[in-house]
C-alpha cells in the first residue's frame, strides 16, 4: 500500500513565522502535490512537482514556496505566515498511468 | 475553464437504500474520472476510476456511471450503511490534470 505521511497533524504558529510542512511518500512516485482545503472552497492546488528539483505553481501559489530535494519528500513553506493561511493542508502523490492520487492525513494549521 | 459541480447540499439517505451522488462537468470530456471518499479531518481516499469509453464500473456495493453526452457521472452506493457517511469527491482528469469537485456530504440515517 502507498503511504503518504505528513510531519504534523496539528500546528499552531504566529503571524510572521516561517512554517515548514513536510510530506514523504514511499512509492517512488514522480508527482507530488500540495493542496489546501477550506469549508465551501474544496481542494485548491498550491504547488506541484513532477520530478526532483522541479516545481510548478498551482492555482493559489501566493504566499507559499516549495522544495523537492529528494524524490520521496516534498516540502511546503510559508515564508511569513498570515491568518488567512489557517487551513487544512493536504499532500498527495501520484504514480502510474491512471492518475490516482494518494493523500496524506493532512495538517491542520492555525495561524494566530 | 473547466467547472465541476456536485450536489452542494448534504444528502440524507435511509440505511439500506441506494445513495446516488451526481457530478457534472462543463466543456471537454475528461479522459477518466475518479471518485474519492473523505472523512472529517482526514485526507481523501481513492475509491473508483472510470474511463471515457466505459459506461459503468462496479466495486462491491459501489457503482459509477459515466455519460459523456450528458457530461455527467453518477456514483451509487447500494445497501447503504451508516459507515458510508462521509464526503464524496468527484475528480475528473483533463489532459493529465486532475480537478476536484467540492464534494457532497452523505449522511446515512440508521
Amino acid at each position: 500500500d502507498v503511504k503518504v505521511t505528513q510531519s504534523s497533524r496539528y500546528l499552531v504558529k504566529r503571524t510572521g513565522e516561517k512554517v515548514f510542512l513536510e510530506c514523504v511518500q514511499d512509492m517512488d512516485h514522480e508527482n507530488m502535490f500540495w493542496y489546501r482545503q477550506d469549508p465551501g472552497l474544496g481542494l485548491r492546488l498550491i504547488y506541484f512537482s513532477y520530478d526532483v528539483k522541479m516545481k510548478e505553481k498551482g492555482d493559489i501559489p501566493e504566499g507559499y514556496s516549495v522544495s523537492r530535494e529528494k524524490k520521496e519528500r516534498f516540502s511546503l513553506i510559508l515564508e511569513s505566515a498570515s491568518t488567512n493561511q489557517t487551513s487544512m493542508y493536504l499532500c498527495a502523490s501520484w504514480g502510474g498511468s491512471r492518475g490516482t492520487q494518494y493523500f496524506g492525513p493532512g495538517t491542520r494549521l492555525t495561524v494566530l | 475553464s473547466q467547472k465541476i459541480e456536485q450536489n452542494s447540499e448534504a444528502l440524507n439517505i435511509q440505511e439500506g437504500k441506494t445513495a446516488t451522488l451526481t457530478c457534472n462537468y462543463t466543456n471537454y470530456s475528461p479522459a477518466y474520472l475518479q471518485w474519492y471518499r473523505q472523512d472529517p479531518g482526514r485526507g481523501p481516499v481513492f475509491l473508483l476510476l472510470i474511463r471515457e469509453n466505459e459506461k459503468e464500473k462496479r466495486k462491491e456495493r459501489l457503482k459509477v456511471t459515466f455519460d459523456t453526452t450528458l457530461k455527467q457521472s453518477l456514483f451509487h452506493i447500494t445497501a447503504s450503511q451508516p459507515a458510508d457517511s462521509a464526503t464524496y469527491l468527484c475528480a475528473p482528469v483533463f489532459l493529465g490534470k486532475i480537478i476536484f469537485g467540492k464534494g457532497t456530504r452523505l449522511h446515512i440515517l440508521p
